[in-house]
């Protein structure tokens, strides 16, 4: 399985971007990078995937480095209800999903 | 809804007793997932099933847990001889297949007095 760095916590301004950094350095070339996230009480939810062009949804955006060691989840105006805990998830299928400790955002008023 | 169903929802139950945990995952979903997570911590996985194949226990902390998933669909956690420690939510997930996005059901709270 593919270890990850996440920092443990961060903090946003409401309405502004935040960039949500995670290293993978392990990771093999038919993994891809997901990310979820866990409101409070709740269980985690799908955000976004990506396997090595950047990508965009309505709730995010994937950055992902060329060597693909790291990549950036882009919340591009954060909101109170963006609070939560966020998961990096490298993952190709041959193996099962494995959660580490995540980032809890912490939105400011 | 079409989500991943668990029941119950909430279980108190004393010390030493079996508790059932059931996870009706989203019809048409191959791979099955459970998780603990005790309050504060992050996700603990217990075990996966994935279509026909031998389900992935690794993830069990002791023997008194086990899990099966009957006809590919439904699946039932059982916790023999409950401890204090076992207090958790046990939060189940499915997907469509072994790549895909994962779902999670809402969790069941077990506490255990």
């Amino acid at each position: 399985d593919a270890k990850t760095t996440q920092p443990n916590s961060m903090e946003s301004n409401e309405e502004e971007p935040v960039h949500l950094p995670c290293n993978h350095s392990t990771i093999s070339g038919t993994d891809y990078i997901h990310w979820y996230r866990q409101l409070p009480s709740q269980g985690p939810e799908y955000v976004i995937h990506g396997l090595t062009s950047n990508v965009n949804n309505r709730m995010a955006s994937l950055a992902i480095a060329e060597d693909r060691k790291s990549s950036t989840l882009i919340l591009h105006r954060a909101t109170l209800r963006d609070a939560a805990v966020y998961y990096c998830i490298p993952f190709s299928g041959t193996y099962k999903y494995i959660f580490g400790t995540g980032t809890r955002l912490k939105v400011l008023a | 809804g079409a989500g991943v169903s668990q029941s119950p929802s909430n279980k108190v139950t004393e010390k030493g007793k079996d508790v059932e945990l059931r996870c009706d995952p989203i019809s048409g979903h191959t791979a099955l997932y459970w998780y603990r997570q005790s309050l504060g911590q992050g996700l603990e996985f217990l075990i996966y099933f994935q279509g026909n194949s031998a389900p992935d226990k690794s993830g069990l902390p002791s023997d008194r847990f086990s899990a099966e998933r009957t006809g590919g669909s439904v699946s039932t956690l059982t916790i023999q001889r409950t401890q204090q420690e076992d207090s958790a939510v046990y939060l189940c997930a499915s997907s469509l297949d072994r790549v895909g996005t994962i779902y999670f059901g809402e969790g069941s709270w077990l506490t255990v007095v």
